[in-house]
């Protein structure tokens, strides 16, 4: 069975400063990576994915995640962050057609 | 990419009473999935509805107290029966596109008292 874990529950950070987000999976086949974000008291909107190809993928945003296999880890990086930045942040696994199966989510909360 | 429309965004019900949701997608779809989202927590799925045969319920959640319709490929309702102040959440429909990527709807979001 699939299962995420998103290794902090809550991340400070300044502004301007580097964030990462971490998140690490375990599957027993081949799987699909996703982050998505929730800004408050809004709906979920994907960040970025894996899916196949080049490891590491990128948003329009500035956000990056790097798929390592043999750590199965899927951390979240932006070099510098915004307040607008301020959201809650889920990691997801999904098998091929399936279902998606989230982690508890991370509250980066970015502070002036 | 789907569009999915949820109705109503939000709500609030007297105990013991029952809610109706309903999804609406902008296109075909073979799955829906209708996910919980407890205050302060993350998603959890309820179930996956597949047009033409029963919801699949994963552990935890029983078709009594949350029964789901699938009437055609663009279209699912689901019931949240028996309303107790536990069950006040946020509730997503979602469907996947191509089978690599998930969209959801705004939500529901639910206060029971």
């Amino acid at each position: 069975a699939q299962s995420v874990t998103q290794l902090d529950s809550q991340v400070p950070v300044f502004e301007e400063a580097p964030v990462e987000l971490r998140c690490n999976y375990s599957s027993s086949v081949s799987v699909y990576l996703f982050w998505y974000v929730q800004y408050p008291n809004q709906g979920l909107q994907l960040l970025l994915k894996y899916l196949s190809g080049s490891t590491l993928v990128k948003s329009i945003n500035g956000f990056e995640a790097e798929f390592n296999k043999s750590q199965t880890s899927f951390h979240l990086r932006k070099p510098s962050v915004h307040i607008s930045d301020t959201a809650e942040y889920f990691c997801a696994v999904m098998e091929y057609g399936n279902k998606l199966v989230f982690g508890a989510g991370t509250i980066l909360r970015v502070k002036s | 990419s789907a569009v999915i429309s949820q109705k109503p965004s939000r709500d609030i019900c007297q105990r013991g009473t029952s809610l109706t949701i309903q999804c609406q997608v902008d296109s075909q779809v073979t799955m829906m999935f209708w996910y919980r989202q407890q205050p302060g927590q993350s998603l959890t799925l309820i179930a996956t509805a597949n047009q033409g045969s029963e919801a699949t319920y994963e552990s935890g959640f029983v078709i009594d107290k949350f029964p789901i319709s699938r009437p055609n490929l663009t279209f699912s309702t689901l019931t949240v029966s028996n309303m107790s102040p536990e069950d006040s959440s946020i509730y997503l429909c979602s469907v996947n596109s191509g089978d690599t990527e998930a969209f959801f709807g705004q939500g529901t979001r639910l206060t029971v008292v």
